[in-house]
């Protein structure tokens, strides 16, 4: 049982590029999530879904975008990478929204130059 | 606005010395209170959630509880696999996402 598992682990991207940070996992949770950890500033919740089909922004939103096609995965998109966007990046899931237990994975380290 | 604020920032214990970390916070109507574990280079770890004022939750070496304005996590007689970032977060009524304090860095000295 994988859990929740997100790649890569660790990226350098420059400044104006693009990526996805990819987040799978085989719970058949509905709820997903994605945050940012900076230092001092705690989790910050970007983009959430409650099941397939369905997201809905965070905290954090702006510079990142989301889709939900399956229940299984939930890929974080930056469209144009900026250095403040530099972070680690969670993922979380769970079976029945922010309440119940959240599983993270172990984070990509993103560095954007 | 939802607040989270947790103190200690950093807490360095012996093992075997017990202690508390505190966690205030201010929602307009509180559904949770949550406590994780987060070891250096991993993801977050569910610990406890709680409820309402006066629960108590208890899991080898830890006891969390709740006030309308605060939670503490109790740590006795700590061991050195103890040492990790305890993080604390909540849910508001209404709101489909938590927010999270900045987390308490607790070391155990062997």
């Amino acid at each position: 049982n994988a859990g929740v598992t997100q790649t890569p682990k660790f990226q350098v991207l420059k400044t104006g590029q693009s990526m996805t940070l990819q987040c799978a996992q085989d719970m058949n949770h509905e709820y997903m999530s994605w945050y940012r950890q900076d230092p001092g500033m705690g989790l910050r919740l970007i983009h959430y879904s409650v099941g397939a089909g369905i997201t809905d922004q965070g905290e954090v939103p702006n510079g990142y975008n989301v889709s939900r096609s399956t229940t299984e995965d939930f890929p974080l998109r930056l469209l144009s990478a900026a250095p403040s966007q530099t972070s680690v990046y969670f993922c979380a899931s769970s079976y029945g929204g922010p309440g119940q237990p959240q599983h993270f994975g172990d984070g990509t380290r993103l560095s954007i130059l | 606005e939802d607040q989270v604020t947790q103190s200690p920032e950093a807490l360095r214990l012996q093992e075997g010395e017990s202690s508390s970390l505190n966690c205030s916070y201010t929602v307009s109507g509180l559904r949770g209170l949550f406590w994780y574990r987060q070891d250096p280079g991993k993801g977050p770890e569910f610990l406890f959630t709680l409820y309402s004022a006066g629960e108590e939750k208890e899991k080898e070496r830890l006891k969390a509880t709740l006030t309308k304005k605060e939670s503490f996590l109790h740590i006795t007689a700590p061991k050195p696999e103890d040492s990790a970032t305890y993080l604390c977060a909540v849910q508001d009524f209404g709101n489909e996402k938590l927010t999270f304090g900045t987390g308490t860095r607790l070391t155990i000295i062997p």
